[in-house]
């Protein structure tokens, strides 16, 4: 099953305004992170928070994460069309050197 | 900048035949990655490499096969092409000490098995 699972699946906003998506996950963690998909093309880093670490922020992007919760959520500030893409979690587990796992996406739609 | 690059953006092949895609980084990492994406299922892990000629099976190994020779090339093989493989494949990269760091992308490639 998945370790880290995107909510909602798909988001369509007017431009400018704010968009908010969520990553629930199952196990401890070291570290979350969050990557956008333009269509058709490669998975692009967007910023890693540390599970010692509740709050980052990079540009128009700020994560969250609840440890206690186990979850974790990417607000997206002023919405432009060019933040139309598929984003998605990645969760390592806290044990061992084991790889990250993606989850299957939430897909952004800004409407102009 | 760091450069993942694959061969191919499109390919198309026949049942049976033998598959090979490249993918090749440019900034000396040490672990390579091979995904590959279907829709609803997000990205699956085939295998990885975290030193050269060093292989670990992902999640879903079975009917692919990889080749790490060189630091900067990781070759996945399919050794006889099912329509059940058609997908997108995503090779990654990151730096090394660990596989949790993060990953860099290439561009990916849409193989269609026919």
């Amino acid at each position: 099953s998945q370790q880290g699972e995107e909510d909602p699946q798909a988001l369509s906003i007017q431009e400018g305004e704010n968009a908010t998506m969520n990553c629930s996950y199952k196990t401890s963690i070291n570290n979350l992170q969050w990557y956008r998909q333009n269509s058709g093309r490669g998975l692009v880093h967007l910023i890693l928070i540390r599970s010692n670490e509740r709050e980052k922020h990079s540009g128009r992007l700020r994560v969250t994460l609840d440890t206690s919760k186990k979850s974790s959520s990417l607000l997206i500030t002023a919405s432009r069309a060019a933040d139309t893409a598929s984003y998605f979690c990645a969760t390592d587990r806290s044990f061992g050197n084991e790889k990250l796992t993606f989850g299957t996406g939430t897909r952004l739609t800004i409407i102009p | 900048d760091v450069k993942v690059t694959q061969s191919s953006r499109y390919l198309v092949k026949r049942t049976g035949e033998k598959v090979f895609l490249e993918c090749v980084q440019d900034m000396d990492h040490e672990n390579m990655f091979w995904y590959r994406q279907d829709p609803g299922l997000g990205l699956r892990l085939i295998y990885f490499s975290y030193d050269v000629k060093m292989k670990e099976k992902g999640d879903i190994p079975e009917g692919y096969s990889v080749s790490r020779e060189k630091k900067e090339r990781f070759s996945l093989i399919l050794e006889s092409a099912s329509t059940n493989q058609t997908s997108m494949y995503l090779c990654a990269s990151s730096p090394g000490g660990t596989v949790q760091e993060t990953q860099y992308f290439g561009p990916g490639t849409r193989l269609l098995v026919l």
